[in-house]
């Protein structure tokens, strides 16, 4: 399989509920990043991690919890989650943290649905 | 504060015509500039990009032009086609910076 692959596609979680969102990547990319995107809204940055070191958290609530075992593998940790948490959710990744020009390869995303 | 702005949140265009899609930033920093396409139900693509050394770059059917002084770039597609209906995100990145801010997407719509 190749590119990036996120799992579940769809989730429906209750506020006090735990989940878990899992992101891996095949083209052998360092760097790696959770965005949010509201609707109508654009993406907001998250997280980012580059050789499974966080190098950004954007001001994310600690209800979001990140996760890099490895260069591969991404995960977002989800508990007590607020209706508005509500979002897609997209994984993607990057050769390295290139300055100026990072192009990023993108997750098809998990819809989440917080109730 | 949103940095990167579409305003046109969506765009009607007849097929084989010409698309024309527009992207307004705030922040004089930014020297690279893409943009993304996106289809339901998948992840944003790279479609093309631009430096700020420059102000025109051309890929096929997609060329990108950068106005500095205006803070304003633009995307024209001809002609377009029925696979360009997709959501298309105007992205930045400053100097000494890998982050990319976005714009909320302008939804193209190619009638046949």
């Amino acid at each position: 399989e190749t590119g990036v692959t996120q799992t579940p596609r769809h989730l429906v979680m209750g506020m006090t509920n735990k989940k878990s969102l899992k992101c891996e990547q095949h083209l052998g990319h360092n760097a790696m990043y959770w965005y949010k995107q509201s609707a109508k809204k654009p993406l907001e940055l998250m997280f980012v991690y580059n050789f499974k070191e966080q190098t950004e958290n954007n001001s994310v609530p600690s209800r979001f919890s990140p996760e890099c075992p490895n260069s591969s593998h991404l995960f977002l940790h989800l508990h007590t989650l607020q209706p508005e948490d509500s979002a897609l959710y997209l994984c993607a990744s990057s050769q390295d943290l290139v300055v100026s020009g990072s192009r990023q390869y993108f997750g098809p995303g998990t819809r989440l649905t917080v109730t | 504060d949103q940095q990167v702005k579409q305003n046109s949140p969506s765009l009607s265009v007849q097929e084989g015509r010409i698309s024309i899609l527009n992207c307004d930033y705030t922040n004089s920093m930014f020297d690279y500039f893409l943009w993304y396409k996106k289809y339901p139900a998948e992840g944003p693509t790279f479609l093309i990009s631009i430096s700020s050394i420059k102000d025109k770059n051309e890929d096929g059917r997609f060329t990108v032009f950068l106005n500095k002084s205006a803070k304003h770039l633009s995307l024209h597609i001809v002609p377009s086609q029925p696979g360009d209906s997709a959501v298309y995100f105007c992205a930045a990145s400053g100097q000494d910076d890998y982050k990319l801010s976005f714009g909320a997407g302008t939804t193209v719509t190619v009638r046949a």
